[in-house]
């Protein structure tokens, strides 16, 4: 069973910069069916796509975060990343990261890790 | 202010029906991009409830269902359960912004 595990620093200082990981188990990251994203949700608020990336390297964003943004793969460990610049505390939410089909048209995200919470705060 | 909008807030009695409806525009739901459903439960991450406007993954009750039609989407949950209440959220694709688009989200209370 595919299983997504985020991991990340919790507390992050404004205008530092985030890094966050997630590891893929129970399935390959190298499949040509799926794509791997980040979606965010601040407290008590909704969600929100942040990006997404395919195995072999094509990256899509979130056009009101895309300066601040990036998203990298490393297959050979089976894990994704994202780089959040200049963090503000808007930026404090629940970042999760799940797998979504290629097929734009008709798949959604079938899998998600538990989240984790990153507040951004002196 | 999410792409696809959704009521804050539905209720409904166990045992009885409830519908969420989820609104878009010609580029999203209206494009012919299909819409997605998630239930998230208190602290826990989301979970796919129906994909491609109507259909249910593996495990989901069949009292949950999906419509789709011009520019909106509807769930409806049926004979209503406690452990039904949570948060719904719609899931489309969005071709003008090039990226997925989630509505604000429901919370739905069982009385």
């Amino acid at each position: 069973q595919l299983q997504l595990q985020e991991s990340g620093p919790g507390l992050v200082k404004p205008s530092e910069s985030l890094s966050l990981t997630c590891a893929v188990s129970g399935g390959s990251i190298s499949s040509n069916d799926y794509y791997w994203g980040w979606v965010r949700q601040p407290p008590g608020k909704g969600l929100e796509w942040i990006a997404t990336i395919y195995y072999r390297g094509a990256t899509y964003y979130n056009p009101s975060l895309k300066s601040r943004i990036a998203i990298s793969v490393d297959t050979s460990k089976s894990q994704f990343s994202l780089k959040l610049n200049s963090v503000t505390a808007a930026d404090t939410a629940v970042y999760f990261c799940a797998r979504h089909g290629v097929d734009i048209v008709t798949q959604g995200f079938d899998s998600w890790g538990q989240g984790t919470l990153v507040t951004v705060s002196s | 202010q999410s792409v696809l909008t959704q009521p804050p807030s539905v209720s409904g009695a166990p045992g009885q029906r409830v519908t969420i409806s989820c609104t878009g525009s010609s580029s999203n739901i209206g494009a012919g991009y299909n819409v997605h459903w998630y239930q998230q439960l208190p602290g826990t991450g989301p979970k796919l409830l129906i994909y491609g406007n109507n259909n249910r993954p593996s495990g989901v009750p069949d009292r949950f269902s999906g419509s789709k039609s011009g520019t909106s989407a509807s769930l409806a949950i049926t004979g209503l359960q406690g452990e039904d209440e949570a948060d719904y959220y719609c899931q489309s694709y969005d071709g003008r912004l090039g990226g997925w688009v989630f509505g604000g989200g429901t919370k739905l209370t069982v009385l």
